[in-house]
């Protein structure tokens, strides 16, 4: 299986409601990323989580807060967003084993998300 | 800024044609990657190529790396109206393999 799946695919939050993003794997990989990415850009790493624990976070506001349960689940809880964060959320895994394979990242499909 | 600029930045061409995309970086790095992303979707990695490699093959494709020049070169063969999508370079710098960061990518449209 080398299928990273991700729900809800499309979400419509208001700025004052919390919602989740959750993203899956079962490829034993031990790595799992949370990207962010605007229409017609790149996508933007936003966390790293390391065998279940969170290794790097690239300044990310305080209103979105990663999770990672167990080594097959990640997810992104939100908060509080504003309008500026609609964008598509990109989740991935990678091996953690310091081969060149280990740079190769699996994504799932994203979600869409609109903050109004 | 991004670590890889990328250009053009929009290509089209007809079904059969080559298609060649650039990508410049600015950093030392462990490796190059490249990456497909149909219409707002996740992404597909494509192929690897280490900082020691020159060229690398991988069935239409061809990557060549030039560190000197901090470059990098994707080529699609015989392009197919499936190959539309929006191509993306991606490094990490020397050290740190997780933390990949995209270029600006590529779109290219193949017309059939």
């Amino acid at each position: 299986d080398t299928e990273v799946t991700q729900t809800p695919k499309h979400l419509v939050m208001g700025m004052t409601n919390k919602k989740s993003l959750k993203c899956e794997q079962h490829m034993g990989h031990r790595a799992m990323y949370w990207y962010k990415q605007k229409a017609k850009k790149p996508p933007e790493l936003m966390f790293v989580y390391s065998y279940e624990k969170l290794s790097i976070n690239e300044s990310v506001p305080s209103r979105f807060s990663p999770e990672c349960p167990n080594s097959s689940l990640l997810n992104l809880h939100l908060h509080a967003l504003q309008p500026e964060d609609s964008a598509l959320y990109l989740c991935a895994s990678s091996q953690q084993d310091f081969l060149p394979s280990s740079y190769e990242q699996y994504f799932g499909p994203g979600t869409r998300l609109t903050v109004t | 800024s991004q670590q890889g600029e990328e250009d053009p930045q929009a290509l089209s061409i007809q079904e059969g044609e080559n298609a060649t995309m650039n990508c410049s970086y600015k950093t030392s790095i462990n490796n190059l990657q490249w990456y497909r992303q149909n219409s707002g979707r996740g992404l597909v990695h494509l192929i690897l190529i280490r900082s020691n490699e020159r060229e690398k093959h991988s069935g239409r494709l061809r990557v060549t790396l030039d560190t000197s020049k901090k470059s990098s070169s994707l080529l699609i063969t015989a392009s197919r109206a499936a190959d539309t999508a929006s191509y993306f370079c991606a490094t990490a710098a020397s050290g740190g393999y997780q933390k990949v960061t995209f270029g600006t990518g590529t779109k290219l449209q193949v017309i059939p």
